[in-house]
């Protein structure tokens, strides 16, 4: 089955400093991927579409120059935390939605989320 | 206003029990829908999804879902429930020109009785 890869896992750091969590589609290409955050025991946030070649389309409310999207390749999406600050604490999520003759009916498939914790 | 509502925030079932997940969609155009479940600290797993054709769907892991357009409903069954089952469970749902995006429920949180 689809199989996307987020990386890292977790990652701890001082408040000021910029995080990059990526992405990855490893066995099919991905011209649209999600950023979702998830606050505990909620549910899914949707931050941004990306799309590749492209600029993300944020939602509403997500501030683009703090999260930085980049989707350059059809297997590859980051997702950059600039200057990281103790609210940004959070459970971040990409999944991929795959290519299949441009029908949208496709499913997302998610990656393993990463466990953001700024001190 | 595109919605998804599990009225359910959480449930506990005993182990070999039935098991049913409601879900209620408000959406303006034909419906596409999901069944995720997530484990602890982990990100979301697809169970089933409907798109079209038969209104009852199986998916992985013994779950089926029974979608009802009468009623906007797409609730998600188990007839016998594992240990393993425990989890977040969300409902979701998109739509053709939507470009992939999904409305998700709240989720409900399925606790599983020894």
């Amino acid at each position: 089955g689809a199989v996307v890869s987020q990386h890292p896992s977790r990652v701890i750091c001082k408040s000021g400093t910029s995080v990059k969590i990526e992405c990855r589609s490893l066995d099919f290409q991905a011209t649209t991927m999600f950023w979702y955050r998830q606050f505990p025991k909620q549910s899914l946030m949707l931050m941004a579409t990306s799309n590749e070649g492209s600029k993300a389309t944020y939602e509403q409310g997500v501030e683009k120059d703090k999260f930085l999207i980049n989707h350059a390749s059809l297997t590859l999406s980051t997702l950059t935390v600039t200057s990281a600050h103790p609210e940004d604490s959070s459970f971040y999520i990409c999944s991929a939605l795959g290519t299949n003759g441009g029908y949208s009916n496709q499913p997302q498939h998610f990656g393993d989320g990463t466990r953001l914790s700024i001190l | 206003a595109q919605s998804v509502t599990q009225p359910d925030i959480h449930i506990t079932v005993s182990e070999g029990a039935s098991l049913e997940l409601r879900c209620n969609y408000s959406y303006g155009a034909t419906p596409y829908l999901f069944w995720y479940v997530q484990s602890p600290g982990q990100g979301l797993q697809l169970l089933l999804k409907y798109f079209s054709g038969d209104t009852l769907v199986q998916g992985i892991k013994g779950f089926e879902a029974e979608f009802k357009r009468s009623q906007s409903s797409f609730n998600l069954r188990k007839p016998s429930v594992h240990w393993s089952d425990a989890a977040e469970y969300f409902c979701a749902v998109g739509g053709q020109g939507q470009g992939g995006k999904l409305i998700f429920g709240q989720g409900t949180e399925l606790s599983v009785k020894p």
